[in-house]
């Protein structure tokens, strides 16, 4: 497709749980990014990749989290030890690069919900 | 860390113009952005400035930057219904790069 995908668009969990969220992006875009969005809020950037490598994980809120870009392409994002308050609406976007202009273009996202 | 702020609703008759405001805390914020969210869907860009301009207008929007009181605001005119969504704001620090810092969005509902 042209656009971002996301797998699942659905995950319900129990807590404890190991989930894995998985995101296709924009083919050529070098520039990935996870962001969660819990209800009522505004996306909350977790990590953004440049390429395979983690150019800023500053947002990752603890070591349960963890994501993986292995060929510049499709990117996991990793959840540990799975907890209620993980449970949010997790979106993917890419871009052409990491520029001020680029434009990133967001997936539908994945909606966790950990009981 | 930078706060984005926004009003959390709005409510509009159809046909009028609505707007839309966010101030932002980063005054090395080199770009701003305006995206709507409409339920089921992710997030679309409609469109941004640059931290150097004070105005930028496509087509039904209008985007102001008063980058001395770090404001910004969204302008529709003629709003239609199929507007009824959420709107966010964020910016872009220069130091950032990638890194968007959204406000919690502002819910517009179009009546007809």
């Amino acid at each position: 497709g042209a656009g971002v995908s996301q797998t699942p668009s659905n995950k319900v969990t129990e807590k404890g749980k190991y989930v894995e969220l998985r995101c296709d992006p924009i083919s050529g875009h070098t520039a990935l990014y996870w962001y969660r969005q819990s209800l009522g809020q505004g996306p909350e950037f977790l990590i953004y990749f440049q390429g395979t490598g983690a150019a800023d994980d500053s947002g990752l809120p603890n070591d349960r989290f963890f994501a993986v870009r292995p060929e510049g392409s499709v990117s996991t994002l990793k959840i540990q030890r799975t907890e209620r308050g993980d449970s949010a609406v997790y979106l993917c976007a890419s871009s052409l690069s990491p520029r001020g202009g680029e434009t990133q273009y967001f997936g539908p996202g994945t909606r966790l919900l950990v009981l | 860390g930078e706060d984005v702020e926004q009003s959390l609703f709005l409510s509009v008759r159809e046909g009028d113009s609505s707007v839309i405001n966010c101030t932002y805390t980063d005054s090395s914020s080199t770009y701003l952005y305006w995206y709507k969210q409409e339920p089921g869907a992710g997030l679309q860009l409609l469109t941004y400035i640059f931290s150097n301009m004070d105005m930028k207008q496509d087509q039904r929007l209008t985007v102001l930057l008063n980058k001395k009181d770090k404001h910004l605001s969204l302008r529709i005119a003629d709003t239609q219904t199929g507007d009824s969504a959420i709107y966010f704001c964020a910016e872009k620090a220069t130091d950032s790069w990638g890194k968007l810092q959204f406000g919690a969005g502002t819910q517009v509902v179009v009546t007809p």
